[in-house]
């Protein structure tokens, strides 16, 4: 099993539609997971970040935690085409602040 | 203020080959960070450094692989020899003292070793 999963998709909505992608992580201590956004032949961006207290919510972002279960998700509300892009969720495993672990990404494309 | 600056932004080289990719980290970031990407992988740390101390390089794949800090605003990868199963997006990040685990990346070097 991989430190940090993700489904590789592709994942296609259609525009103004909700996109919820997901992660699964192998450690339980992990404190930090990211979302990070890369446009196909570009570096990756931070879109928003969570810590194990709770949820978070900007603008059409939001990130859930569930520790039970040991997931992560990003849902996308009222999805738009510039939103298609490779979406990368990282989490801190092992306690360790700055030993990042990415997934393989999720490619999401938002149909006009 | 300017991002990560990395260079070259392009390296095509023949295997055996000695290789180097630099990094310029944000100014008043004092950590650094080597990462490669590739498709089947995806993105994996490769070493990273705190106030130019290399901390962590157990991601570093062989001894082909080896990086510096000599300064707060200078690092650089050096693959020596270089092989094609090396080809790959290798991106350099940084992020500052204190505060979010927030990383920044630069834009990336996409090497290609024939």
């Amino acid at each position: 099993q991989k430190e940090v999963e993700q489904n590789s998709g592709p994942l296609s909505v259609p525009e103004g539609a909700i996109a919820s992608l997901n992660c699964t992580y192998s450690d339980r201590g992990s404190q930090s997971f990211f979302w990070y956004r890369q446009y196909s032949g570009k570096s990756p961006e931070l879109i928003m970040f969570i810590y194990s207290n709770g949820d978070k919510e900007d603008g059409r972002f939001t990130a859930q935690l569930n520790k039970a279960s040991q997931y992560v998700s990003l849902l996308i509300r009222d999805s738009q085409p510039s939103d298609s892009a490779t979406y990368l969720c990282a989490v801190n495993l092992k306690g360790g602040a700055n030993n990042l672990f990415f997934g393989t990404g999720t490619r999401l494309t938002v149909i006009p | 203020d300017a991002g990560v600056i990395q260079s070259p932004r392009h390296e095509v080289t023949e295997m055996g080959q000695e290789v180097t990719l630099r990094c310029k980290p944000i100014s008043g970031h004092d950590y650094l960070f080597w990462y490669r990407q590739t498709m089947m992988r995806g993105l994996e740390l490769l070493i990273y450094f705190n106030n130019n101390v290399p901390i962590d390089d157990s991601g570093m794949p062989e001894d082909r692989f080896s990086a510096k800090m000599p300064n707060a605003s200078f690092s650089t990868l050096k693959i020596q020899p270089s092989e094609p199963r090396d080809s790959a997006v290798y991106f350099c990040a940084s992020r500052k003292p204190g505060g979010t685990d927030t990383q920044y990346f630069g834009p990336g070097t996409r090497l290609t070793v024939l």
